[in-house]
């Protein structure tokens, strides 16, 4: 069975830094790109980022870029986003999702609050 | 950006009534054209992919059809699990986008 598990969210300052991370199990992780989603409150989803198989290729959405990196380890089936920079309009939910062309598998998403 | 449009935002039906939820997109999209269910505290979940293709272990009644901008998720007999927020996706265009969102409420 595909899982896909967020931890490493929570309460942090504006300016303040996060490492989420994405722990996927049920299939060749190393086979998939991954993306990050979110939902901020009362709000849609929204595309953040996302990563090749081999972690060599990454794309933002431009609210993110430059403060956020995506990242993989291959080894640990863990895909991770270091949130730095923060705003308080980074808060939302972070949703880690295999790629199959379409979101296949989302994890549960995590919370992240932004706010003094 | 391609922006998805979803109408209506709420919708109140009843059990076994029939669902019909459209997603314009504000440019052609071909029929790649997506649509998830999401209910709070869970993961969304596919229901549909390129316009009409159902995904694993998704029931008939959820059926979709459309092509270019104009898409529609149809849902034959509303069942008490289907009442849930529904978000159509475009992945015709980089960045891929997300509808708004339609919530199905109970009337």
């Amino acid at each position: 069975e595909v899982q896909l598990v967020e931890s490493g969210g929570g309460l942090v300052q504006p300016g303040g830094s996060l490492r989420l991370s994405c722990a996927a199990s049920g299939f060749t992780f190393s086979d998939y790109w991954m993306h990050w989603v979110r939902q901020a409150p009362g709000k849609g989803l929204v595309w953040v980022s996302r990563i090749n198989p081999d972690g060599s290729s990454t794309s933002y959405a431009d609210s993110v870029k430059g403060r956020f990196t995506i990242s993989r380890d291959n080894a640990k089936n863990t895909l991770y986003l270091q949130m730095n920079s923060l705003r308080v309009e980074d808060t939302a939910v972070y949703y880690c999702a295999r790629d199959r062309a379409y979101f296949d598998h989302w994890g549960q998403g995590f919370l992240v609050t932004v706010s003094s | 950006e391609i922006v998805l449009t979803q109408s209506p935002a709420t919708l109140s039906l009843s059990p076994g009534e029939r669902a019909t939820l459209s997603c314009r997109a504000s440019q052609g999209v071909s029929s790649y054209l997506v649509w998830y269910q999401h209910k709070p505290g869970q993961a969304p979940r596919l229901l549909i992919y390129d316009s009409f293709n159902r995904a694993t272990g998704i029931p008939a009644r959820f059926s979709g059809s459309g092509s270019g901008t104009d898409f529609t998720l149809t849902i034959s007999s509303l069942e008490p699990e289907d009442f849930a927020l529904y978000y159509c996706q475009q992945r015709s265009n980089w960045p891929i986008t997300f509808g708004q969102g339609t919530r199905l409420e109970i009337k």
